[in-house]
């Protein structure tokens, strides 16, 4: 069982080219995350997902969008990549969005905008 | 003020040590906390959840719930070297069901 794959492991992007990050699980959970983590910030939620056909805004969704067209793949685009959006980027995914459910992370993307 | 807390560290204990990590949050609603180890270069991992005052152990890990007080701490028993990591606290606030991560205390762990 493989969990959650991330993919790239990183990449070097110039600024106003278009991305998609990629993520899929095999665990069959319900629900997804896209994080971005920054030095003395923490994990920032971006854009999350409780089910296939379904998304919502994190904490800091602008120049990002998803899409969750089945339940195993959450890609996430930088439309157009800015120097500010250089960070770490984890998929997680839970079997359900309630309160008790844990998270579990891919290995992340290493994302650096020139 | 920061939703979730901590001291960013690093925390430096001596081998077999009790290493004590905090955390303090801001939404009385909150009702699930949790604490994910990350190394260096490498994604958080789960090591505890706790839903209700008082303490839950687990092996070396002990986590201690204060809703009163708005603080959760992990304490970790004989510390080893291999515990050196960040530990990140997360609260889930229910109003929203959103996980809201803490900015992590490094811990080192002296041999």
């Amino acid at each position: 069982i493989a969990g959650i794959t991330q993919a790239p492991t990183s990449q070097i992007l110039a600024a106003g080219r278009r991305m998609t990050l990629r993520c899929t699980q095999d665990m069959r959970h319900n629900a997804m995350y896209w994080y971005r983590q920054d030095l003395g910030l923490g994990l920032r939620l971006i854009h999350y997902s409780n089910t296939a056909g379904t998304t919502g805004k994190g904490e800091v969704p602008d120049g990002y969008s998803v899409s969750r067209a089945n339940t195993d793949d959450f890609p996430l685009t930088l439309a157009s990549a800015v120097p500010s959006q250089t960070s770490v980027y984890f998929c997680a995914s839970s079997p359900d969005r309630t309160s008790t459910d844990t998270q579990y992370f891919g290995p992340g993307t290493r994302l650096t905008v020139l | 003020q920061k939703e979730v807390e901590q001291n960013s560290g690093p925390l430096s204990v001596p081998e077999g040590a009790i290493a004590s990590l905090n955390c303090t949050y801001s939404d009385r609603g909150s009702q699930s906390f949790f604490w994910y180890r990350q190394y260096s270069g490498k994604s958080p991992e789960l090591i505890m959840s706790i839903y209700s005052n008082g303490d839950k152990e687990d092996g070396r890990f002990t986590a201690q719930l204060n809703k009163a007080s708005q603080y959760v701490s992990l304490l970790i028993r004989d510390s080893q070297p291999s515990d050196s990591a960040t530990y990140l606290c997360a609260v889930r606030m229910d109003s929203s069901y959103k996980l809201i991560f803490g900015s992590g205390t490094r811990l080192l762990v002296r041999p």
